[in-house]
């Protein structure tokens, strides 16, 4: 099946900082979804990407599906974008998300 | 529209038992998913439900099941409860299995 895999595994900034976050996926997708997860374990949704560029506010993905990977960037980081976020892709029967192990971010301020 | 929905939020069980979580898809939603969350193994793909019929099932034990009414509305039982059953379940919603993927907050399991 779909391999996803994500990284860093974890990232420290201060408040005010850039950051870039990484998924890999080893077979063609046509579903990429980021999210990110609050302290309550609610999952948000953040983007729906299998392929191109969107922006949203200070956050922006890029997904480039020939080469198999999608970026999550998050500018001007503040103390309420921490937590865990996590790519997911839909496996090949169109039945399931295969989720990376996460990206756990803390912003200090 | 109101999001989808999941009852209870926490449950407290004790071994042996069985338990019965439910979840109320958004309006329209005809795709139901379910997952399983622990520190160990992450994210796990429980059920997939689309229009009352079962499309896949996750490698899980057959004490896992689920079902999903005409409604769309689903529930899933685990019986014979064991305390590696601890975890956060969470279910998402979606109009078609393909599009996105909505998550309610999930139902915090805890089996003594």
């Amino acid at each position: 099946g779909i391999q996803v895999e994500q990284s860093p595994p974890d990232l420290i900034l201060q408040e005010g900082a850039n950051s870039t976050l990484r998924c890999n996926f080893s077979d063609s997708v046509n579903n990429l979804q980021w999210f990110h997860q609050n302290p309550w374990g609610q999952l948000i949704n953040l983007f729906y990407i299998p392929s191109g560029t969107k922006q949203n506010g200070r956050l922006s993905a890029t997904t480039v599906a020939t080469e198999r990977y999608s970026l999550l960037y998050i500018s001007s980081s503040q103390t309420t974008d921490s937590g865990v976020y996590f790519c997911a892709v839909l496996n090949q029967a169109g039945t399931a998300l295969i989720f990376g192990k996460g990206t756990t971010l803390s912003v200090s301020s | 529209k109101a999001g989808v929905t999941q009852t209870p939020r926490y449950l407290i069980k004790t071994r042996g038992q069985q338990v019965t979580l439910s979840c109320s898809p958004i309006s329209g939603h005809r795709s139901v998913s379910w997952y399983q969350q622990t520190p160990g193994q992450g994210l796990q793909f429980l059920f997939e439900y689309f229009s009352e019929t079962q499309r896949n099932k996750g490698n899980f034990p057959g004490r896992f099941s689920g079902r999903q009414f005409s409604n769309s509305r689903s529930e899933m039982n685990v019986s014979t409860l064991e305390l590696g059953d601890s975890a956060l379940y969470l279910c998402a919603s979606s109009f078609l299995p393909d599009s996105t993927q909505y998550f309610g907050p999930g139902t915090r399991l805890t089996v003594l």
